[in-house]
C-alpha cells in the first residue's frame, strides 16, 4: 500500500460546483497534515493544515478520520482560478531521522465556465 | 508566510556539465532544508534533507556523490547535479522548514533540461 494514495483525477466540474477529495494514508502515527496546491510547472504552495479532526479557511473545508486513516478537502462555489492538482501531505519522522514530507500524487482539478 | 527564493529558475545545459542550484530562506532562518525531484505528471519525491553545518541526509536510491548538496548557513543551501545527463532533466524544487516545524515553504523550482 503506498504510504499516501490520492484519486488522479481529472475531476471536471462547472464554476460554482462543490468538489471533494479524498486521500488516504498507512501510518496510523501520523498526527497533522497539509493539503497543499500545485499550478502546472510551479512549485506547490500550502493551502489548508490538520491537525485534529478538520479544518474550514473560506471556501475550503479539510476533515479528518482517524479511524479510517483519510483526509477529504472539500472546495465550495468553485472557481476557475481553483483549477490546480491539490496535494494531499503527510509528515513523518523516521526514527531517529528528520521531519520529512510524504506527498500524494496529486488530483487534478479542473473548473470550466 | 516565509519566503523561499531558489536559483536559477531555468537551466539547459550539455550533458557532462555540472549545475549548481540556491536555495534561500529570505526572511527566517532555516533549520532543515529539503531537495525534491519532479518527474511531469509524477508527484514530488524527497531527495535529500539537510542541516545547517552537518551532512544531508539522503533518501534510497538518491546518489549522493552525483546530487552534492551543501547546507553552508541557516539561509543557504546548494544543490549540484554532478555530470548531468539527459535522465537527470526533471524539476528540482527546494523548500525550508523552521526548527521543530513541519510545515516546509517551497521555492519556485528549477527546469533542469539535460541535452
Amino acid at each position: 500500500r503506498k504510504e499516501v494514495e490520492q484519486d488522479p483525477g481529472p475531476f471536471n466540474v462547472p464554476e460554482g460546483a462543490t468538489v471533494a477529495f479524498n486521500c488516504t494514508y498507512s501510518n496510523s502515527a501520523s498526527q497533522s497534515f497539509f493539503w497543499y496546491r500545485q499550478d502546472c510547472r510551479k512549485e506547490p504552495k500550502l493551502l489548508m493544515s490538520v491537525y485534529s479532526s478538520g479544518n474550514e479557511d473560506g471556501r475550503f473545508t479539510a476533515q479528518l478520520n482517524r479511524a479510517s486513516q483519510y483526509i477529504s478537502l472539500l472546495i465550495r462555489d468553485s472557481k476557475l482560478s481553483d483549477s490546480a492538482t491539490y496535494l494531499c501531505v503527510v509528515p513523518q519522522r523516521p526514527a531517529g531521522g528528520y521531519n520529512k514530507l510524504i506527498f500524494g500524487a496529486g488530483t487534478r482539478l479542473a473548473v470550466h465556465p | 508566510g516565509a519566503v523561499v527564493s531558489q536559483h536559477p529558475s531555468r537551466v539547459i545545459c550539455k550533458s557532462g556539465t555540472s549545475v549548481k542550484i540556491e536555495c534561500r530562506s529570505l526572511d527566517f532562518q532555516a533549520t532543515t532544508m529539503f531537495w525534491y525531484r519532479q518527474f511531469p505528471k509524477q508527484s514530488l519525491m524527497l531527495m535529500a534533507t539537510s542541516n545547517e553545518g552537518s551532512k544531508a541526509t539522503y533518501e534510497q536510491g538518491v546518489e549522493k556523490d552525483k546530487f552534492l548538496i551543501n547546507h553552508a548557513s541557516l539561509t543557504l543551501s546548494t544543490l549540484t547535479v554532478t555530470s548531468a545527463h539527459p535522465e537527470d532533466s526533471s524539476f528540482y524544487i527546494c523548500s525550508a522548514s523552521r526548527s521543530s516545524s513541519n510545515i516546509q515553504y517551497f521555492g519556485a523550482g528549477t527546469r533542469l533540461s539535460v541535452l
